[in-house]
């Protein structure tokens, strides 16, 4: 089936410190979206992503889908310690409203 | 408010036990989603429906059978053949035309 790969696993940066997040598949995507999901919790849409090459800004996350339609990056800025948490990408290819998760990065900021 | 509802927060069963858990919107989103969160494992899709009164299975339905009577609900029951039910488990809807997953607050159960 379609798998998204993100990786590493865990990411530790400094408080104050930009970090940057890949999301890459061997499938096309129609969407992308991020989440942010804290523990036990629900994961929590942070952007969505429509076409290829689209840039879009929420705060101080940045996100882009990428011109292949097989990747996308997240981008955070300027990190707080409240941006902890495990940041999971998805795709959607439209086909049956399908959505394909990857396996999340867990990131930590250090104050 | 609009939103999405999962109850209980948290379940505890018997094993050999059928149970149920709660999904509820009000978004008024044609389409809605059961996910399997396990440590590491990323969400792995149950089952999904795009219209009332049909869905398709996802990528580990076995062990677990839903319902779409209502548009607004979408209750999965996790039956006695679901060999490893102990996880937690979440619910999405989105409207069918643009994808925007919202997820409730989750059910963890716990089989014992």
């Amino acid at each position: 089936g379609q798998q998204l790969n993100q990786s590493p696993q865990s990411m530790f940066i400094q408080e104050g410190e930009d970090v940057s997040m890949n999301c890459t598949s061997s499938s096309i995507f129609n969407t992308w979206l991020w989440y942010k999901q804290d523990p036990g919790e629900g994961p929590v849409l942070l952007i969505a992503l429509y076409k290829a090459g689209e840039l879009t800004s929420n705060g101080r996350l940045t996100a882009q889908f990428g011109i292949t339609r097989k990747d996308s990056f997240l981008n955070i800025s300027a990190s707080i310690p409240s941006d902890v948490g495990i940041y999971f990408c998805a795709g959607f290819t439209g086909a049956n409203s399908k959505l394909t998760f990857g396996k999340g990065i867990t990131l930590s900021v250090r104050p | 408010d609009g939103g999405i509802t999962q109850s209980p927060k948290y379940l505890f069963r018997k094993e050999g036990q059928n149970v149920t858990l709660s999904c509820e919107q009000n978004l008024n989103h044609d389409a809605m989603y059961w996910y399997r969160q396990d440590p590491g494992q990323g969400l792995r899709l149950i089952y999904y429906s795009q219209i009332v009164n049909d869905f398709q299975k996802g990528d580990i339905a076995e062990g677990y059978s839903v319902s779409r009577e209502k548009k607004e609900s979408f209750p999965l029951t996790v039956t006695s053949a679901q060999k490893n039910p102990t996880a937690f488990y979440l619910c999405a809807s989105s409207p069918r035309d643009r994808y925007q997953g919202f997820f409730g607050q989750g059910t963890r159960l716990t089989v014992v």
